[in-house]
C-alpha cells in the first residue's frame, strides 16, 4: 500500500509570492492533518480535514489555509509568504479516529 | 491544553547498551499517546502507541514505552541499542475527547548511539 505523498518535495519561493502544497493520503484514509517543522517552534499543528471539511485549525494566520477533494487529497496555500514560513510542512492521513498518524516526507518551503 | 515535555535535548548511548528517552504528558481527560521517529529531511515514522489497556506497548524495530499514569509519563525504551537508531525521536499526546486528532508534540530529543 502507497504512503502518504506529498509535492513537491523542495521548493523555493520568495517574499510576497503564494504556494500551494499537495498532499496524497494512504488510499482509504479520509483523514488528513498538516504540520509546520521549524527549529525554532518545533511541529506545530495548522489544521485537520475529514470528508471536505475542517474539523480543527491550529494558531496560524488566515495566509494559511487548506482544502479537502472528494478523493481526501489534500491541499494547503500560504500566501503572502514571509521568511519565517521558511519549514517543513508535514501532511498525514489515519484510518480511524483513535489510530495513529501517517506522516508524508514532507515538503520543504524556503522563503528567500 | 494538552502538553508534552522531553526533557533532554540529547541521548547518548553505546551500541549495545540500553536506551530511555524520556516524556512526560499534561492532557484533560485519558490521553492517547505515540512515539515517533525522524531521520534526517525525512518525515516522521510511527513507532508504538498507547490507547488503553496493558502499560507496556511494544513497537516497531524492538522499541517498547511504558505508560505511568500516576507520574503521567511515557518514556521509550529499547533493551540493546544500534547505530542505526540514531535519530530525533519525538513524543505526542492528545486527549481522548472528541474526533479531533490534533496531536501535540514535544520539542523532540536526539538520540546519538555511538561504536
Amino acid at each position: 500500500k502507497a504512503g502518504v505523498t506529498q509535492t513537491p518535495r523542495y521548493l523555493i519561493k520568495t517574499r510576497g509570492q503564494q504556494v500551494t502544497l499537495s498532499c496524497s493520503p494512504i488510499s482509504g484514509h479520509r483523514s488528513v492533518s498538516w504540520y509546520q517543522q521549524t527549529p525554532g517552534q518545533g511541529l506545530q499543528f495548522l489544521f485537520e480535514y475529514f470528508s471536505e471539511t475542517q474539523r480543527n485549525k491550529g494558531n496560524f494566520p488566515g495566509r494559511f489555509s487548506g482544502r479537502q477533494f472528494s478523493n481526501s487529497r489534500s491541499e494547503m496555500n500560504v500566501s503572502t509568504l514571509e521568511l519565517g514560513d521558511s519549514a517543513l510542512y508535514l501532511c498525514a492521513s489515519k484510518a480511524s479516529p483513535i489510530g495513529e498518524l501517517f506522516f508524508g516526507e514532507g515538503s520543504r518551503l524556503t522563503v528567500l | 491544553a494538552q502538553s508534552v515535555a522531553q526533557p533532554e535535548d540529547q541521548v547518548n548511548v553505546a551500541e549495545g547498551n540500553p536506551l530511555t528517552v524520556k516524556c512526560t504528558y499534561s492532557v484533560s481527560g485519558n490521553p492517547y499517546l505515540f512515539w515517533y521517529v525522524q531521520y534526517p529531511n525525512r518525515g516522521l515514522q510511527f513507532l508504538l502507541k498507547y490507547i488503553t489497556g496493558d502499560n507496556l506497548v511494544k513497537g516497531s524495530y524492538g522499541f517498547e514505552a511504558e505508560f505511568n499514569k500516576s507520574q503521567t509519563s511515557f518514556h521509550l525504551k529499547k533493551p540493546s541499542a544500534l547505530v542505526s537508531d540514531s535519530a530525533l525521536y519525538f513524543c505526542a499526546v492528545r486527549d481522548n475527547t472528541g474526533t479531533a486528532s490534533k496531536l501535540t508534540f514535544g520539542t523532540g530529543t536526539r538520540l546519538q548511539v555511538t561504536l
